[in-house]
């Protein structure tokens, strides 16, 4: 079965600081990507990070990296340099066929001053 | 900029009423999807949509249907709404090509009482 797995449902992170929020997949498709969106309080999705399966190097935007590794099935999000505006939900998600997405069950990052 | 756009954020309904939630995008997408999200549940996915006049289920389609007549609008209908359809619904659009990310609306948080 094809799934998304977060199993962080809280993390708080110091301001200026790194954070890395966790990300694991189960699927047996060999052609799949994998996303990262974020969620404020103000309920928007922003699009953030995308990982392709067949990409060799692991993807970056700006302070925000992906730590893709396909053997063990994972795709955590790294947050370098952490905000105060970074403080909300993150969500990973896994395109299936026909362009679908599977959701995790989000993380809430709260940055600390 | 690419815009999706929901008829409302907030709305209040009371039970057995018919619900319509609308979703336009500017970006002539094809595919268009309803999302409903929930605290620890992520984004579920209710239906979705190819083409106009094109529908399929999702995930979680008992007591919804959709409608799209023109391929930049996509209707989520509630039938007859019940207190356990109170949830954030948000609507995404994304096009066949690239990476298939999915641009969504701001969400419609509906309360049924």
């Amino acid at each position: 079965a094809q799934k998304i797995t977060q199993t962080q449902p809280g993390m708080f992170v110091q301001e200026k600081e790194a954070v890395t929020l966790d990300c694991t997949y189960d699927t047996s498709d060999p052609s799949y990507g994998l996303f990262w969106y974020k969620q404020p309080s103000s309920g928007e999705m922003i699009f953030l990070i995308y990982q392709g399966s067949y990409d060799q190097q692991n993807a970056t935007e700006g302070r925000y990296s992906l730590n893709f590794q396909k053997a063990r099935k994972s795709a955590n999000l790294v947050i370098s340099a952490s905000q105060l505006g970074d403080s909300a939900m993150y969500f990973c998600a896994m395109r299936v066929e026909g362009g679908k997405l599977i959701f995790g069950q989000g993380t809430e990052l709260s940055v600390k001053p | 900029d690419v815009k999706v756009t929901q008829s409302s954020r907030y709305l209040v309904k009371r039970t057995g009423e018919k619900v319509f939630l609308e979703c336009v995008q500017d970006m002539d997408h094809e595919n268009m999807f309803w999302y409903r999200q929930d605290p620890g549940l992520g984004l579920r996915l209710i239906y979705f949509s190819y083409d106009v006049k094109m529908k399929e289920k999702g995930d979680i389609p008992e007591g919804y249907s959709v409608s799209r007549e023109k391929k930049e609008r996509f209707s989520l209908i509630l039938e007859s709404a019940s207190t356990n359809q109170t949830s954030m619904y948000l609507c995404a659009s994304s096009s066949f090509e690239g990476i298939n990310e999915q641009y969504f609306g701001p969400g419609t948080r509906l309360t049924v009482t």
